[in-house]
């Protein structure tokens, strides 16, 4: 069974302050790890796919690192504003399941206070 | 772009009847659709792939009969809820994958489903 898991559930951050949180994943047959971010009635929006043990990405104050040797994944936020209170979900692609099929973490639910 | 709709957003239905959930890619063409399921503070689950043209392939544990998929064309999956219980309340998402190609997913805003 595949499991990825978050830390923390969920985390509450001054406006202006920076963050970070974890997603930890299998570390054997690893295809991709995908972030998400996913506001209040609206659609899980895709932040990142990262593919390379090593890589960062980066979208505005968001960065992202990964780590597939040891399975895991941060996430950082920069400067924290009142609009990056969502939950952020990763997900983790084996290179054996199917095509298409990933494993969500229970998310970490951000909230920013101003 | 690659926005994918759901429809409704919210039903509330009698134990017994059946309910369809559907789900439309807006601007692309989607051969592949997913559909998750997420219990109160638990995490997306899959519950089945939908491929166009196709049956769909159902993760252990779901009951093909009870949750009927159809993907009859590229940009439109539709899960029915047949028969439903309280227990099938829920909030249920499906994504979609671009025909052209790529990993991502694009979700739809999700159903949050009452039975009563």
């Amino acid at each position: 069974i595949l499991n990825v898991e978050q830390s923390p559930q969920s985390l509450h951050v001054q406006e202006g302050d920076s963050t970070n949180f974890t997603c930890s994943f299998p570390s054997s047959n690893f295809y991709a790890l995908h972030w998400y971010r996913w506001e209040t009635a609206k659609s899980p929006e895709a932040l990142f796919v990262m593919t390379l043990n090593g890589d960062e990405k980066k979208k505005g104050r968001i960065s992202a690192t990964l780590n597939t040797k040891e399975g895991y994944s941060y996430l950082y936020i920069k400067g924290s504003q009142p609009e990056d209170s969502a939950t952020y979900l990763c997900a983790f692609h084996s290179r054996y399941s199917s095509a298409s099929k990933i494993i969500f973490g229970s998310g970490t639910r951000l909230s920013i206070r101003p | 772009g690659a926005v994918v709709s759901q429809h409704p957003s919210r039903v509330i239905c009698k134990s017994g009847t059946s309910v369809k959930i559907e789900c439309r890619s807006l601007d692309f063409q989607a051969t592949t659709m997913f559909w998750y399921r997420q219990f109160p503070k638990q995490s997306l689950m899959l519950m089945a792939t939908s491929n166009e043209g196709s049956k769909a392939t159902y993760e252990q544990g779901v009951e093909k009969d009870k949750f009927l998929i159809n993907h009859a064309s590229l940009t439109l999956s539709t899960l029915t809820v047949t028969s439903a219980h309280p227990e099938d309340s829920s909030f249920y998402i499906c994504s979609a994958r671009d025909r052209a190609g790529g990993r991502e997913q694009y979700f739809g805003p999700g159903t949050r489903l009452t039975v009563t």
